[in-house]
């Protein structure tokens, strides 16, 4: 089975470019979660999805940042401008059990988009 | 205070070690705990759930301590493949989101 798949896998872009990252989330997984991972500040959700509806934003650095879901099997996090602080590790996860209290349910990662903003 | 707290490493041991690791955290309406690896340049992937009466699989065991907020994971019998980053990993009453240490680097030598 395929898992959650990232695009592109590397990224390479000069300050005030837009960057688009794409996620496809494992088949029948009803929540979408967005993180980026840095060597200071470890892994941050950023945002993340129930049913393709964002219910909680609140990690998103700033209006630099947004991201889509507009249907169940697709989601893009957008920079723009990007910044070089914004140069890390992006990575998608999706589960299956959306919100289930003291649930054990896991979360898939993808392979991660590696970005750098000179 | 940080929400999830773990000692960065690296630890080094050796073949046939056995490691164990520690966790913090803050918040005592943390509901559900978690062990996820993360191989170098790769994603973090679920290691496996932390149970309250503590829980092994095979050469991994983890343990929660509710009353002192911190959860360990102990590795037997090392492999060089056991080789990576340990993230500890919270999660709160009534959200779905995790929470995730930083993790702690294992570097298992011949």
């Amino acid at each position: 089975d395929a898992g959650v798949i990232q695009s592109p896998r590397h990224e390479v872009t000069e300050m005030g470019q837009e960057v688009t990252l794409r996620c496809k989330p494992i088949s029948g997984h009803n929540s979408l979660f967005w993180y980026r991972q840095t060597m200071m500040r470890g892994l941050e959700l950023l945002i993340y999805f129930n049913n393709n509806v964002p219910i909680d934003d609140s990690g998103m650095p700033e209006d630099r940042f947004s991201a889509k879901m507009p249907n169940a099997s697709f989601s893009t996090l957008k920079i723009q401008p990007s910044e070089p602080r914004d140069s890390a590790v992006y990575f998608c996860a999706s589960s299956s059990v959306p919100g289930q209290v003291g649930g054990q349910e896991t979360q898939y990662f993808g392979p991660g988009t590696r970005l750098l903003v000179l | 205070r940080k929400e999830v707290e773990q000692d960065p490493g690296p630890f080094n041991v050796p073949e046939g070690a056995t490691v164990a690791f520690n966790c913090t955290y803050s918040n005592s309406a943390s509901q559900s705990f978690f062990w996820y690896r993360q191989d170098c340049r790769k994603e973090p992937k679920l290691l496996m759930s932390v149970y309250s009466s503590g829980n092994e699989d095979g050469r991994f065991t983890a343990q929660l301590n509710r009353a002192s907020q911190y959860i360990s994971l102990l590795i037997r019998d090392s492999k060089l493949s056991d080789s990576a980053t340990y993230l500890c990993v919270v999660r709160v009453t009534g959200y779905s989101t995790l929470t995730f240490g930083k993790g702690t680097m294992l570097l298992v030598s011949p």
